[in-house]
């Protein structure tokens, strides 16, 4: 079955830093679909970052990137720049041949003014 | 991008009592539903799928009898938690996707209080 770990359920930047949430996944599929997404306190689901597995560059969106590592199976997130209004709990996920999307319990990220 | 639409945003019921949660694909049509649920500071956790037109398929330990799922049109899916109890308390997202897209459009969710 796959998995998705994040090992980091809270962390606090100051603002402008950067900073980076870890993830970690397991599966035997071969081609597959990465995501980061963020849930602020309205608890709407939204898509930060989105990874292609077959694609061996970096997704980026502008102060958004991703290092993903295929043969490790880590998909890390880095936030240049961090801004307060990036305060929100963000999850690893992971799509599966089936569409199903897998979770990871989150990290809490917290921006200092 | 692709709206989805889930209403109640928010409902408190009395324990015994059934309520219905609606999604809607407000400008695509959605052959997959996906229904997941989310307990506070916790993760989302997939309950069921739903194909339009066939009936769902439930995760493990999502009890089918309690949480139906209907599906009956491109651009509506329905979750109703059956004779609810306070342990149902929580916050219920659906998914809608189309075709072969693999876009993911997440509804607002909906937060349920059984009283």
């Amino acid at each position: 079955a796959q998995t998705v770990t994040q090992s980091q359920p809270e962390m606090s930047v100051q603002e402008a830093e950067t900073v980076t949430l870890s993830c970690t996944y397991d599966t035997s599929e071969s081609n597959y679909y990465l995501f980061w997404y963020k849930q602020p306190p309205s608890r709407q689901m939204i898509l930060v970052i989105r990874q292609e597995a077959y694609k061996q560059q970096n997704a980026t969106e502008n102060r958004f990137s991703v290092n993903f590592q295929k043969a490790a199976k880590s998909f890390s997130l880095k936030i240049s720049d961090s801004q307060l209004g990036d305060t929100a709990m963000y999850f690893c996920a992971f799509m599966r041949i089936d569409d199903k999307i897998i979770f990871g319990k989150g990290t809490r990220l917290h921006i200092l003014p | 991008g692709a709206v989805v639409s889930q209403h109640p945003s928010w409902v408190i019921c009395k324990s015994g009592t059934s309520v219905k949660i609606e999604c809607r694909s407000l400008d695509f049509q959605a052959t997959t539903m996906f229904w997941y649920r989310q307990f506070p500071k916790q993760s989302l956790m997939l309950m069921a799928t739903s194909n339009e037109g066939s009936k769902a398929t439930y995760e493990q330990g999502v009890e089918k009898d309690k949480f139906l799922i209907n599906h009956a049109s491109l651009t509506l899916s329905t979750l109703t938690v059956t004779s609810a109890h306070p342990e149902d308390s929580s916050f219920y997202i659906c998914r809608a996707k189309s075709g072969l897209n693999t876009e993911a459009f997440f509804g607002q969710g909906t937060r349920l209080t059984v009283v």
